[in-house]
């Protein structure tokens, strides 16, 4: 079991370019979520996915974008990326109402010049 | 929505002491709060967590208590080691929906 899959780890982005960051998990978990790491903030709650098919905002949805692919995979988009978003980026799994932990992906470092 | 509050933002001790971080809510509806560790360049990880029918839980040298009156809780690490050092988080939720994270406690332990 790999767990929780991101990909790219690293990524350099110029002012206004476009990414989309990959997340996989093969624990059979129904919920994904996408979090941002930033000095003195903590973990922030981008976008979540409930349930295959759905997906809802966090704290801090404004400049992305989410897809629930399937089941396994739960995509992050930047369509115009800003210095502001500049961050380390987690993918989290976990399921449903069984449990409440998350399953944390390594990150993905991402700098907006 | 939630807001959680972590104290204190760094912590140093020295091996064999207690440390102590704490952790208020303000949503009177969450009754989820784990504690995560995160050391450096690692992914944050599950140490402990408890719900709101419980008071306290203990794992080996860790424990979290809450006060849900006052809607604050905390965790204690007792005999600390160099190993415990790391950033911990602390967060709150409503049925583990949409856990929301406080800011995190830099723990540095001196041997």
């Amino acid at each position: 079991n790999a767990g929780v899959t991101q990909t790219p780890k690293f990524q350099v982005l110029k002012t206004g370019q476009s990414m989309t960051l990959q997340c996989a998990q093969d624990m059979n978990h129904n919920s994904m979520y996408w979090y941002r790491q930033d000095p003195g903030m903590g973990l922030r709650l981008i976008y979540y996915s409930a349930s295959e098919g759905t997906t809802d905002k966090g704290e801090v949805p404004n400049g992305y974008n989410v897809s629930r692919l399937n089941k396994r995979e739960f995509s992050l988009r930047l369509e115009s990326a800003a210095p502001s978003q500049t961050s380390v980026y987690f993918c989290a799994s976990s399921v449903w109402r069984d449990t409440g932990e998350l399953f944390f992906g390594e990150g993905s470092r991402l700098t907006v010049l | 929505g939630e807001n959680v509050e972590q104290h204190p933002s760094t912590l140093s001790v020295q091996e064999g002491d207690s440390a102590v971080i704490k952790c208020t809510y303000s949503d009177s509806a969450s009754n989820y709060f784990p504690w995560y560790k995160q050391e450096l360049g690692k992914r944050p990880q599950l140490i402990i967590d408890i719900r709101s029918n419980v008071g306290e839980k203990k794992d080996q040298r860790i424990a979290v208590t809450l006060n849900k009156t006052a809607k604050h809780f905390s965790l204690h690490i007792t005999e600390t080691q160099p190993e415990d050092s790391a950033v911990y988080f602390c967060a709150a939720s409503k049925n583990t929906d949409k856990l929301i994270f406080g800011t995190g406690t830099r723990l540095q332990v001196f041997p």
